[in-house]
């Protein structure tokens, strides 16, 4: 069964300090990993996409990185700010069936105190 | 941003009786899919569609039933809306043929049965 990790749960940084998500996980065959962002009460943001032969990938602030061979990827968030509150998740793509259907984590929920 | 909308956003139903949310596309998008999010579970997928009148099931598709009868409009169904329902769907849209397989969601539709 396609599974996908996410940690911590949930984070609380201080504004202007840095932090890393991670996601972990078991799609095959991949085809893409992608870190939305979702703000409360609102829907899904991309931030950053992902394919097999990318290891790191840059959206301002924010960098994904991605290790194929152990199926981790993380997110690393510099100097938050406190738009940067939200739920962070991270969603990984494969072919089945002939269908293409993400799997999706749970979600880290960030939250920046000034 | 992605032209998706859904309706209604908001909606108090009662047991027993039958509940309609509507996504509406108009980027001609050839995938869409209806989705739920609950505390502690993340985005769960009830079912999609592949094309006008291709659907399938989801892993949480007992209870709800899909129909898209043209490109922009896919309807999810609650024939008789039970507690359990209550939650935020998500409608999201998607066109492979672009390789990147971003999902574009809607802002959302809290459905509450009491």
């Amino acid at each position: 069964k396609n599974q996908v990790e996410q940690s911590p749960q949930s984070l609380i940084i201080l504004e202007g300090k840095n932090c890393t998500l991670q996601c972990n996980y078991t799609v095959s065959p991949f085809s893409n990993l992608r870190w939305y962002k979702q703000d409360t009460g609102r829907g899904p943001v991309s931030l950053t996409i992902m394919t097999f032969s990318e290891n790191t990938k840059s959206n301002g602030r924010y960098t994904a990185t991605l290790d194929a061979d152990t199926k981790q990827s993380s997110l690393h968030i510099t100097a938050s700010q406190l738009s940067d509150s939200a739920s962070y998740i991270c969603v990984v793509s494969g072919l089945s069936g002939g269908s293409y259907i993400p799997t999706f984590g749970r979600g880290t929920s960030l939250i920046v105190h000034p | 941003d992605a032209g998706i909308t859904q309706s209604p956003r908001h909606k108090v139903t009662e047991t027993g009786t039958p509940v309609t949310l509507r996504c509406h596309q108009t980027e001609n998008h050839r995938y869409m899919y209806w989705y739920r999010q609950d505390p502690g579970h993340g985005l769960r997928l009830i079912h999609y569609s592949y094309g006008v009148k291709d659907t399938d099931k989801g892993e949480v598709s007992d209870g709800y039933s899909v129909s898209r009868s043209k490109t922009e409009d896919f309807l999810l169904t609650l024939e008789s809306a039970t507690s359990s329902q209550t939650s935020v769907y998500f409608c999201a849209i998607s066109d492979v043929s672009r390789t990147t397989g971003e999902l574009f969601f809607g802002e959302g539709s809290r459905l509450t049965v009491l």
